[in-house]
């Protein structure tokens, strides 16, 4: 079955310290992307990417690099963890025809101690 | 740039009763219109979607929306509200998908759905 996963699925950090969230789909699909989610709020674009070995900047891409190395793998990567970027973030990835209808992965709660 | 606003945060249904959840989006042009739904502990998954053409679209689990034009929303309904669409609902914009463009999705805050039994 078609699916995106997510790892870990949930961590908690040191301010300061480096973080790396990992993504991996089996859905052969182009793009992927990284969204945050804060509570009482909607998914926030933060990277995303159409081709490996490339990235682009979503809406609030300040304090977070991305990383594509294969079709299959998207990573996040905060090098300088605050406590602002306490959240809930998402993979999602979707085809290039239809690049809109987005396929997500479970998530992963980051905490920022 | 395009918007999306819910406006309710919070409904409460009884199991057995009708819904409709409200989305409004601001967009100048043609939309393509989403609505997902993201149950307790899980990513969101694709309810629905509206492509220019027939302004109600059928779901999955008996949901539907209403796209209006002239009113700028795109309304969830459904007529008989089951304990397991407990979760939040969220509506999403997406400009009229050009070819070899790229133009990002945007949500609204999401709308958290009780049911009470």
């Amino acid at each position: 079955e078609a699916a995106v996963t997510q790892s870990p699925r949930s961590k908690v950090a040191v301010t300061g310290g480096k973080v790396t969230l990992s993504c991996h789909q089996t859905n052969n699909h182009d793009y992927m992307y990284w969204y945050r989610q804060d509570t009482g709020h909607g998914l926030r674009l933060i990277h995303y990417s159409y081709v490996a070995d490339s990235t682009e900047k979503g809406d609030i891409p300040d304090g977070y690099k991305a990383s594509r190395p294969s079709q299959e793998n998207f990573s996040l990567i905060l090098e300088l963890a605050s406590l602002s970027q306490t959240a809930v973030y998402f993979c999602a990835s979707s085809g290039r025809e239809n690049y809109a209808e987005q396929f997500f992965g479970p998530g992963t709660r980051l905490t920022v101690l | 740039a395009q918007s999306v606003t819910q406006p309710d945060a919070r409904v409460t249904v009884s199991e057995g009763a009708s819904l409709q959840l409200r989305c409004k989006y601001s967009y100048f042009g043609t939309p393509y219109l989403f609505w997902y739904v993201q149950y307790p502990r899980q990513g969101l998954q694709l309810l629905l979607k509206y492509y220019p053409g027939d302004p109600v679209v059928q779901g999955v689990n008996g949901f539907e929306a209403e796209f209006s034009k002239s009113n700028s929303s795109f309304h969830l309904r459904k007529a008989s509200v089951h304990w397991s669409d407990w979760a939040v609902y969220f509506c999403a914009v997406n400009p009229l998908m050009l070819s070899g463009s790229f133009n990002k999705l945007t949500f609204g805050a999401g709308t958290r759905l009780a049911v009470c039994p």
